[in-house]
């Protein structure tokens, strides 16, 4: 089956604690990106990868991190410096193409529920 | 002012009617419009993606684009209770690095049997 895949899908963290989430995808996109959703809110980007070895900051990157050492992955790290990361955490993908084609659609996996306790 | 701003909701309408959901845009040079579905608890799902102005069909949905009055719209015709879910309007601005959307915060619609 072609797709984005997420893990886990719960996850609770302990304060001061890093915890990762996955994601992979089998659709040969060269695009990958990390969301946060808030309850009642729209997706806010935290991290976003074009090609292997280099990403983005997006416009909520403080207290997280990211990699990109394979073109199908990309975990990212929610650190002990994000202080309210209770959220829904969604990974998404798509071609690297130009803002007028549409192999810019990005597609999403089936995210991450990341609960503070 | 948000870069994308959706009617507020929650739109309720009966089954059988068209629902209409809004969206407007403040990069006067965004270039790629798309809608998603969103569940309750799920992730969200392409409905639909335009480019250039006027209208682009899809079944029972409708896209529509006025780039000079900066409006994308989605319209669902013949609407069904399993339509209720909230509905994301994302946009690609000219410039943005890659394909970067930027989220509207949604509009929650509810389809009453």
């Amino acid at each position: 089956d072609g797709g984005i895949t997420q893990s886990p899908k719960y996850l609770f963290r302990k304060e001061g604690q890093n915890v990762t989430l996955s994601c992979e995808q089998n659709l040969n996109h060269d695009a990958m990106y990390w969301y946060r959703q808030d309850p009642g809110q729209g997706l806010r980007l935290i991290y976003y990868s074009q090609i292997v070895n280099d990403f983005q900051k997006g416009d909520i990157a403080e207290g997280y991190s990211v990699s990109r050492e394979k073109k199908e992955s990309f975990p990212l790290t929610v650190t002990s410096a994000q202080k309210n990361p209770t959220a829904f955490y969604l990974c998404a993908s798509s071609f690297k193409g130009n803002v007028l084609g549409p192999t810019d659609t990005q597609y999403f996996g089936p995210g991450t529920r990341l609960t503070v306790l | 002012q948000k870069e994308v701003e959706q009617n507020s909701g929650p739109l309720s309408v009966p089954e059988g009617a068209i629902a209409s959901l809004n969206c407007t845009y403040s990069d006067r040079g965004s270039q790629s419009f798309f809608w998603y579905r969103q569940y309750s608890g799920k992730s969200p799902e392409l409905i639909m993606f335009i480019y250039s102005n006027g209208d682009k069909e899809d079944g029972r949905f409708t896209a529509q684009l006025n780039k000079a009055s900066q409006y994308v719209s989605l319209l669902i015709r013949d609407s069904q209770p399993s339509d209720s879910a909230t509905y994301l309007c994302a946009v690609i601005g000219v410039g943005t690095s890659g394909s970067r959307l930027t989220f509207g915060e949604g509009t929650q619609l509810t389809v009453n049997p």
